[in-house]
């Protein structure tokens, strides 16, 4: 069945820093690949999307990485602020639009 | 411009009951997918609605069905309540074609 891992359900990183989080997958292969950013009792936020043929996409800070060889997306948050702690899902879709599958997500804190 | 609403905000019910969540989407867009979240865990696809049909549905049982209206609002019902029914239900819309899903900020449900 597909599986979809987040490298650890925590992250504690110092203000300044690059933040790395990872997404692996197994038995899928997604025709694109989206990060979210999600704050406690509230809906996930669209951050950035990379699509199979692509390596890698930048916004702002913001950096993401697609291996379908490895099966695993790197995120990567450079500079990275106190407002960044939130928790960080990887989602994966196939043809079908709409039709996400997501992980678990990892918890980001960036201490001062 | 509004996003994505989603009423009510929180919810309490008892096994065996039934309850109706709403959703209205963001403006112009015409697919709603509905997504279940428990704590800790990542949003799991329960079904899309566009153009007032059910379009895609995710491995959750018949007792949750939906409909979407002619405005594009959408319900989603949940029959004969469990206790593992207790979640958070996010509404997500999108418009066809493109893959970017917009999320509300979710219906707390608890079941006692």
């Amino acid at each position: 069945s597909q599986k979809i891992e987040q490298n650890s359900e925590a992250l504690n990183i110092q203000e300044g820093k690059t933040a790395t989080l990872t997404c692996n997958y197994t038995n899928y292969s997604p025709a694109y690949l989206q990060w979210y950013r999600q704050d406690p009792g509230r809906g996930p936020v669209f951050l950035l999307l990379i699509r199979e043929n692509e390596k890698e996409k930048r916004k702002e800070r913001l950096k993401v990485t697609f291996d379908t060889t490895l099966k695993q997306s790197l995120f990567h948050i450079t500079a990275s602020q106190p407002a960044d702690s939130a928790t960080y899902l990887c989602a994966l879709e196939g043809t079908n639009a709409g039709k996400s599958t997501f992980g678990d997500g990892t918890t980001l804190t960036v201490k001062p | 411009d509004a996003g994505v609403t989603q009423s009510p905000t929180h919810l309490i019910k008892t096994r065996g009951q039934q309850v109706t969540l709403r959703c209205s989407p963001k403006s112009g867009h015409d697919t709603v997918s509905w997504y279940q979240q428990a704590l800790g865990q990542g949003p799991q696809f329960i079904f899309q609605y566009y153009e007032e049909e059910e379009r895609q549905r995710g491995n959750f049982p018949d007792r949750f069905s939906g409909h979407q209206f002619p405005n594009y609002s959408s319900e989603l019902n949940v029959n004969a309540l469990l206790l593992g029914d207790s979640a958070l239900y996010l509404c997500a819309s999108s418009l066809p074609g493109t893959e970017t899903q917009y999320f509300g900020p979710g219906t707390r449900l608890l079941v006692l």
